[in-house]
């Protein structure tokens, strides 16, 4: 059990479009999901924190009109990057949570966007 | 400040023993949690101390000592496979994880 899947598993866009990538959890109700960004050879780097029906929280330093965070459910969460460009280019993972526990963290396999 | 500090590379050989150290200073403390992520790849879970003490799972225990702001990661019986980048990460007093750096470990046949 635990399952989170994201998609796509990688994206390839143009300088100025938008990119959605959705992160579900799949056999558990996810009461908190999270959105991180890698850039190569570095540690996870926390975006924002979402709770379901409620606006995300912003880490110091995301541009929240940026990277806009749905989280429409208690199953799905998703991160849109808008008008990227080739700086926005990383591995986006994401993370749920269910109540109770150690509240451990269950990662999506991630999301790897490249703007050209 | 928060600061998770582990070693940035270690290197080891197949079949031996490795021990990868994290320690911590943080706002409260809800938990400790280590991660393997291997290139590429998003994190996986791999233990959760909350207690002080040893806590083993297979060839794998992670330690807590939490007067000493201190952890570590045990890993018996090294396979070419456990070559990866573990993450130490810590749960503060609003229980937001504060993330390490993480440690390359390098296994040699």
């Amino acid at each position: 059990g635990a399952v989170v899947s994201q998609h796509p598993s990688w994206v390839i866009c143009k300088s100025g479009t938008s990119v959605k990538i959705e992160c579900r959890s799949l056999d558990f109700q996810a009461t908190t999901m999270f959105w991180y960004r890698q850039f190569p050879k570095q540690s996870l780097m926390l975006m924002a924190t979402s709770n379901e029906g409620s606006k995300a929280t912003y880490e110091q330093g995301v541009e929240k009109d940026k990277f806009l965070i749905n989280h429409a459910s208690l199953t799905l969460s998703t991160l849109t990057v808008t008008s990227a460009h080739p700086e926005d280019s990383s591995f986006y993972i994401c993370s749920a949570s269910r109540a109770g526990g150690s509240n451990e963290q269950f990662f999506g396999p991630g999301t790897r966007l490249t703007v050209l | 400040g928060q600061n998770i500090d582990q070693p940035t590379e270690m290197t080891a050989t197949e079949g031996a023993i490795v021990q990868i150290n994290c320690t911590y200073q943080t706002s409260g403390f809800n938990g400790l949690f280590w991660y393997q992520q291997h290139a590429g790849e998003a994190p996986t879970f791999l233990s959760y101390n909350v207690l002080d003490g040893l806590e083993e799972k297979g060839r794998f225990s992670s330690f807590l000592s939490r007067s000493k702001g201190y952890s570590y990661l045990l890993l018996k019986e090294l396979q070419m496979k456990d070559s990866a980048s573990y993450l130490c990460a810590v749960k503060d007093s609003n229980y937001q994880l504060i993330w390490g750096a993480g440690t390359k470990l390098i296994i040699k046949p």
